[in-house]
């Protein structure tokens, strides 16, 4: 079946300007969450749904970064007046629910941002 | 912070079975072990994960101590593909994923 799908895959866009960050997580899963990765770095969580809801938005770095998801199902991510320390891969995972430990994580293949 | 130590490269022959260690002295009762892998410009890839008993699936095998400081992960027939960077994780607060430095596996003909 298809997995976590994330576009566009690649992002270079000027500083100071908005960018928006869609993941399509896997059909049925209830729980989606967002990462941030820096080139040679370990994953850095942001924020995650669970439905529509976001119980968790402690990783997001400021109040530049907000996240929504609509119909439990797509979730855009978006930042705005990047900054050049914003580019980073920015990574998409979705679970069957949020609950426990119990629930794999599978992840998209991210979009590659770069702030010039 | 990651709660978990792993050594930072291994190396095994195409074919041969890989073990990668994993020490967690600090998990609690209800913490899982999870691993995954990640290939250079790819997302991270879900391997396998275990609470106490061992684990196998279609891609690996989890042996979990009994008082369950540290497990490993086996490859059972390691290819060319197989090598990437491997991460232990002990699922901390239900639900965020922390990633330590993981182990650099190597697989070489």
């Amino acid at each position: 079946g298809a997995g976590v799908s994330q576009s566009p895959s690649n992002k270079v866009t000027e500083k100071g300007k908005d960018v928006e960050l869609r993941c399509d997580p896997i059909s049925g899963h209830t729980a989606l969450y967002w990462y941030r990765q820096r080139l040679g770095q370990g994953l850095e969580f942001l924020i995650y749904f669970q439905g529509n809801s976001a119980p968790d938005k402690s990783g997001l770095p400021s109040d530049r970064f907000s996240a929504e998801r609509t119909g439990e199902s797509v979730s855009t991510l978006t930042i705005q007046r990047t900054q050049q320390e914003d580019s980073a891969v920015y990574l998409c995972a979705s679970s069957l629910t949020a609950g426990g430990g119990n629930q794999p994580q599978h992840f998209g293949d991210g979009t590659r941002l770069s702030i010039l | 912070d990651a709660k978990t130590t792993q050594p930072p490269s291994m190396d095994c022959a195409e074919g041969r079975a890989a073990n990668l260690p994993c020490n967690h002295s600090t998990i609690s009762g209800n913490e899982y072990v999870y691993w995954y892998r990640q290939i250079h410009s790819q997302g991270p890839q879900y391997i396998i994960h275990g609470l106490k008993n061992n684990e196998t699936n279609e891609m690996a095998s989890l042996i979990i101590t009994e008082d369950r400081k540290s497990s490993t992960l086996i490859l059972p027939h390691a290819t060319l593909r197989d090598t990437a960077v491997y991460y232990c994780i002990v699922l901390e607060y239900g639900n965020k994923l922390v990633f330590g430095a993981g182990t650099i596996l190597r697989v070489k003909s």
